[in-house]
């Protein structure tokens, strides 16, 4: 299924505690991308990254934060100032000369109470 | 930016049935449109895209028209079956060279046995 992969599956945390998602991919892609999806809303971008250790805010990125060390490696930190992180986070990548494709990673569901 | 609008939100259709999934964009330099198909509690799967130098593109019972004048395109599924059901979504991008997508916020297709 495309070689992109998020850990964990399911991820329960307590309110006021930051909590990282991983996603790693093996497709050689240059960019990669952190959605978040709620009900009726659609894609939401967070963040994306082009290169390595380069990022932009996407669309909703107030209360994450993220790191590209590595261009297998593209992992979200949901901190505590994000105020309704309940939610289910898409990674994706794709190319970024001349073809678009999203490929994205089984989704990790977190559940902050 | 891009805007993307995608109707209807939810659509019902009998087995057998043609279903059509409507979307709009607001940036005539788009020049990529990409469909996605997401199960539940699945991940976001490519199903066919189309680019701005055609008008048309079939891949078996999924069809995709793309009208660059109105800047519209629609999404085009012949004889459903039950495992049609899922949310689709539609995208744009390409507009000014970037690559990141907009997306649509979802149909929901059911298609009753």
């Amino acid at each position: 299924d495309g070689g992109i992969t998020q850990s964990p599956k399911y991820l329960f945390r307590k309110e006021g505690q930051n909590v990282t998602l991983s996603c790693e991919q093996n497709l050689n892609h240059d960019a990669m991308y952190w959605y978040r999806q709620d009900p009726g809303q659609g894609l939401r971008l967070i963040y994306y990254s082009q290169i390595v250790n380069d990022f932009q805010k996407g669309d909703i990125a107030e209360g994450y934060s993220v790191s590209r060390e590595k261009k297998e490696s593209f992992p979200l930190t949901v901190t505590s100032a994000q105020k309704n992180p309940t939610a289910f986070y898409l990674c994706a990548s794709s190319f970024n000369r001349g073809r678009y494709e999203q490929y994205f990673g089984p989704g990790t569901r977190l559940t902050v109470t | 930016g891009e805007n993307v609008e995608q109707h209807p939100s939810t659509l019902s259709v009998q087995e057998g049935d043609s279903a059509v999934i409507k979307c709009t964009y607001s940036d005539s330099a788009s020049n990529y449109f990409p469909w996605y198909k997401q199960e539940l509690g699945k991940r976001p799967q490519l199903i066919i895209d189309i680019r701005s130098n055609v008008g048309e593109k079939k891949d078996q019972r999924i069809a995709v028209t793309l009208n660059k004048t109105a800047k519209h395109f629609s999404l085009h599924i012949t004889e459903t079956q039950p495992e049609d059901s899922a949310v689709y979504f539609c995208a744009a991008s390409g507009a000014g060279g970037s690559y990141i997508p907009t997306f649509g916020r979802g149909t929901s297709l059911i298609v009753h046995p």
